[in-house]
């Protein structure tokens, strides 16, 4: 089965650039997941997705980021205009919708921002 | 503010010695999961404890849920530096059953 993919890996921009990050999940989830992983902590979860439809999106900086799955599959995670604070892992994970809400997790991407 | 309080945040030991990691909160988690996530890669899920005061155990890896649901341990025993990562405890818990991550913790061990 193959997990869950994400690109780019990395990503240098300057500050007030875009960028943009995509996500596909695995097959059948339903659930889709982005977090913000700052380095040396854990990851802060920006942006819930059950199917199409947004569940969770109260940690999500809305006047910069924004996030969208219109086909209830792949995912994009979108800043604009980033700022230097905006430098951290962006990950990705999804799942099935079940009472253990088991994640599973891209290998995320990596977003400098000088 | 974090829900979840990992202690320590580092810990570097030598190969062959115990440790416990500690996730401590305020608040009352219906369940509570345990994440290791090495360099570069996503975290990957070790266990769930959905129970209070329950207890599982996973090869050297011991994990206890506490009996008030407000915190869990991770205990190695002998450990191995293979064991080497960031380890996260996760939940979901108020306001609103939202899904938060630890602090982490950072497991060294050292051949």
């Amino acid at each position: 089965e193959a997990g869950v993919a994400q690109s780019p890996r990395y990503k240098i921009i300057e500050k007030r650039q875009s960028v943009a990050f995509w996500c596909n999940p695995i097959s059948g989830h339903a659930t889709l997941y982005w977090y913000q992983q700052i380095l040396g902590q854990g990851p802060k979860l920006l942006i819930q997705f059950q199917n199409n439809g947004v569940v969770d999106d109260s940690q999500l900086p809305k006047d910069r980021f924004s996030a969208e799955r219109l086909k209830g599959v792949d995912s994009t995670l979108k800043i604009q205009p980033a700022k230097l604070e905006d430098s951290a892992v962006y990950l990705c994970a999804s799942s099935l919708r079940t009472p253990e809400n088991i994640q599973y997790f891209g290998a995320g991407t990596r977003l400098s921002v000088l | 503010t974090q829900l979840l309080e990992q202690s320590p945040q580092f810990l570097s030991i030598q190969e062959g010695e115990n440790l416990t990691v500690y996730c401590n909160s305020s608040s009352v988690f219906s369940s509570l999961q345990w994440y290791r996530q090495e360099p570069g890669e996503g975290p990957v899920l070790l266990v769930t404890v959905v129970t209070g005061g329950e207890v599982k155990k996973l090869k050297r890896l011991t994990f206890q849920f506490g009996d008030a649901r407000k915190d869990s341990s991770l205990h190695i025993t002998a450990a191995q530096p293979g064991d080497t990562g960031l380890y996260l405890c996760a939940g979901s818990g108020p306001p609103g059953n939202q899904f938060y991550f630890g602090t982490g913790t950072s497991l060294t061990v050292i051949p």
